[in-house]
């Protein structure tokens, strides 16, 4: 069936401005998840979403970052006045829900602030 | 939160020799050790994991043990093919669901 998906693949913003980024969960799966990936470097956990329950936000780095999940499906995880800092490959995962259930990854998107 | 290390960072071998990358954690509540494989470009796709509750786990030229005592899991790859060669990611879940990444391990297997 069909993976994760993302979207867009890439996007370049300027500093300052709003930034929203989708990701498509495999269907089915309860679990949902956004990382972060620096050039180079491993991935940083920012939130992750379980069913109905409230979300572990513990991994945003910060009060411009936010992220909703609409209808237990597709997640939405916007950036508010961007820096060049946040430039990053934004990736998403989901899973059936379970403690030691495999993550599944979408392809990411890459963002570059300017 | 939980820390995880991962050495070596970069790994050169021989192809037809073993890799072994080895990461270190320090909550023992730990019970879930993920290995991620990610290509260039590519997204990262889970090659072996292991539960707490076993020590050794294999998957043909793809190998996993856990020291739950001494709090370390490391990833063997036997007989490397060039096609072996990527960024190699430990993880593990301790409390919660999320996963915790070690810094990665860049593998070339040269022909």
């Amino acid at each position: 069936g069909a993976g994760v998906s993302q979207s867009p693949s890439n996007k370049v913003t300027e500093k300052g401005k709003d930034v929203e980024l989708r990701c498509d969960p495999i269907s089915g799966h309860t679990a949902l998840y956004w990382y972060r990936q620096s050039l180079g470097q491993g991935l940083e956990f920012l939130i992750y979403f379980q069913g109905n329950s409230a979300p572990d936000k513990s991994g945003l780095p910060s009060d411009r970052f936010s992220a909703e999940r609409t209808g237990g499906s597709v997640s939405t995880l916007t950036i508010q006045r961007t820096q060049q800092e946040d430039s990053a490959v934004y990736l998403c995962a989901s899973s059936l829900g379970g403690k030691t259930d495999t993550q599944y990854f979408g392809p990411g998107t890459r963002l570059t602030v300017l | 939160g939980e820390n995880v290390e991962q050495h070596p960072s970069t790994l050169s071998v021989q192809e037809g020799d073993s890799a072994v990358i080895k990461c270190t954690y320090s909550d023992s509540a730990s019970n879930y050790f993920p290995w991620y494989k990610q290509e260039l470009g590519k997204r990262p796709q889970l090659i072996i994991d292991i539960r707490s509750n076993v020590g050794e786990k294999k998957d043909q030229r793809i190998a996993v043990t856990l020291n739950k005592t001494a709090k370390h899991f490391s990833l063997h790859i036997t007989e490397t093919q060039p096609e072996d060669s990527a960024v190699y990611f430990c993880a593990l879940r301790a409390a919660g669901n999320k996963l915790t990444f070690g810094g990665g391990t860049r593998v070339l297997v040269k022909p």
